[in-house]
């Protein structure tokens, strides 16, 4: 059984410029959940998407932005990226509530 | 690698030892607990996972403990080998929201010496 992808593993951008990031979850998972990890603050939550609806969001400014696709597919979009959104964003698939969430390799974002 | 914090807190174990790795949370609400460890150039990986009607559970060489009481989980890792070597995440869900919204502890790095 396939983990969870995503894609692309390493992206440099510039200050002003928007991202696309996009997760692939574990074949029958239907929660996708997104992950900002710094060395300064750790690991925090974006957003968690379940059937194509937003369900849960964390404390990120409207910059940032996600959606799921009919398929589980999921993309989170930055957009006007500044130096500090430098970091390793994180996607994670669970089945349902309160299972295990498994998380990808993450994509390394640089903005210079 | 990937440096994924600057100033964690460092266990450095023998190999063949034991490790006791603690976490502290916040909220009472919280009702599914997740262990997690991250090796660098990678995501976290799931380790052992307890619910808050449990305090003790066990996997292959570890154990996680729960304290309701006290807001402490622990994670134990018996005979300590040198693929040990990571920083350990400990993970929260809240009871009442709706899915899935992990906080995470701010980690521990564990350095196994031969």
């Amino acid at each position: 059984k396939a983990g969870v992808t995503q894609t692309p593993r390493y992206l440099i951008k510039t200050r002003g410029q928007q991202v696309t990031l996009s997760c692939s979850p574990i074949s029958g998972h239907r929660s996708v959940s997104w992950y900002q990890q710094t060395p300064g603050q750790g690991l925090q939550f974006l957003f968690e998407y379940f059937s194509e609806t937003q369900r849960n969001k964390g404390n990120f400014p409207g910059r940032f932005s996600g959606r799921q696709f009919s398929n589980s597919r999921s993309e989170m979009n930055v957009s006007t990226l500044e130096l500090g959104d430098s970091a390793l964003y994180l996607c994670a698939s669970s089945g349902s509530m309160n299972t295990e969430a498994f998380f990808g390799q993450g994509t390394r974002l640089t903005v210079v | 690698g990937e440096s994924v914090g600057l100033h964690l807190p460092t266990l450095s174990v023998q190999e063949g030892d034991n490790s006791i790795i603690n976490c502290a949370y916040s909220n009472s609400a919280s009702d599914y607990f997740i262990w997690y460890k991250q090796e660098s150039g990678k995501g976290p990986q799931f380790i052992i996972d307890i619910r808050s009607n449990m305090d003790k559970r066990q996997g292959q060489r570890v154990t996680v403990l729960l304290n309701k009481t006290v807001k402490h989980l622990s994670l134990q890792i018996a005979a300590t080998q040198p693929g040990d070597s990571a920083v350990y995440f400990c993970a929260e869900n809240i009871r009442g929201a709706a899915g899935n919204k992990l906080t995470f502890g701010g980690g521990t790095r564990v350095l196994v010496k031969p």
